[in-house]
């Protein structure tokens, strides 16, 4: 089984808010992701990560950043939530040439 | 840009019947890769393909890999409800880190 962590699992917020949701791997996978999935939808790339201090934005234009200060932690931050952001979060992480890993998400709903 | 397409969207089957969902990528792919992911939960990867022409079998699955490295397909045979979900397939981004997953085919069982 994969170690990789998500915190919340679960977020109701109100709007304007900041939030930063939680994601740490203990495999040290050098390669990191941010997507964005409504239920039963597509995945969307938001942000992406390929090192320490490396980060690169995705296909899913979004109000959010990252950080990569150390291998095994990935937070994503929101300066300003809004109902448009309501949806799932899944972090993943991978070694170079090999499968990704998903951790369990974060629900995010916006009211 | 890069896009993946997979189809069908829905596939509603009865219990012991077959089912396959094809995937099609815009460019050449390095390999492919085939994920799971059961309604609420997030994805779990299931194989990988490198070589064109590729088949691989996990007991009731088999995925192919096309000839021209473009094209992949999952078959499975006398479905169950467990095989229940979203199955995505995600090629490499070609000078990237980034992997572009497909549409997603959603399969419903009927028992």
């Amino acid at each position: 089984e994969a170690d990789i962590y998500q915190t919340p699992r679960y977020l109701v917020i109100g709007t304007g808010k900041k939030i930063t949701l939680e994601c740490s791997q203990t495999m040290g996978h050098d390669k990191m992701y941010w997507y964005q999935q409504d239920p039963g939808m597509e995945l969307h790339l938001i942000h992406y990560s390929y090192g320490v201090n490396s980060t690169e934005k995705g296909d899913l234009s979004s109000e959010s950043t990252v950080s990569r200060i150390r291998t095994e932690h990935f937070p994503l931050t929101l300066e300003s939530a809004r109902p448009s952001h309501t949806s799932q979060y899944l972090c993943a992480s991978r070694e170079r040439g090999y499968e990704q890993y998903f951790g369990p998400g974060t629900r995010l709903t916006v009211t | 840009g890069q896009q993946v397409m997979q189809i069908p969207q829905y596939q509603h089957v009865q219990e012991g019947e077959d089912f396959t969902t094809y995937c099609n990528s815009s460019t050449t792919l390095s390999n492919i890769q085939w994920y799971k992911q059961r309604p609420g939960g997030h994805p779990v990867f299931l194989i990988q393909l490198v070589k064109s022409g590729e088949v691989k079998k996990q007991k009731r699955l088999t995925f192919q890999f096309g000839e021209a490295k473009k094209n992949s397909s999952l078959h499975i045979t006398a479905t169950q409800t467990t095989d229940v979900g979203t199955y995505f397939c995600a090629g490499p981004a070609s000078g990237t880190y980034k992997y572009i997953f497909g549409t997603g085919t959603r399969l419903k069982v009927l028992a």
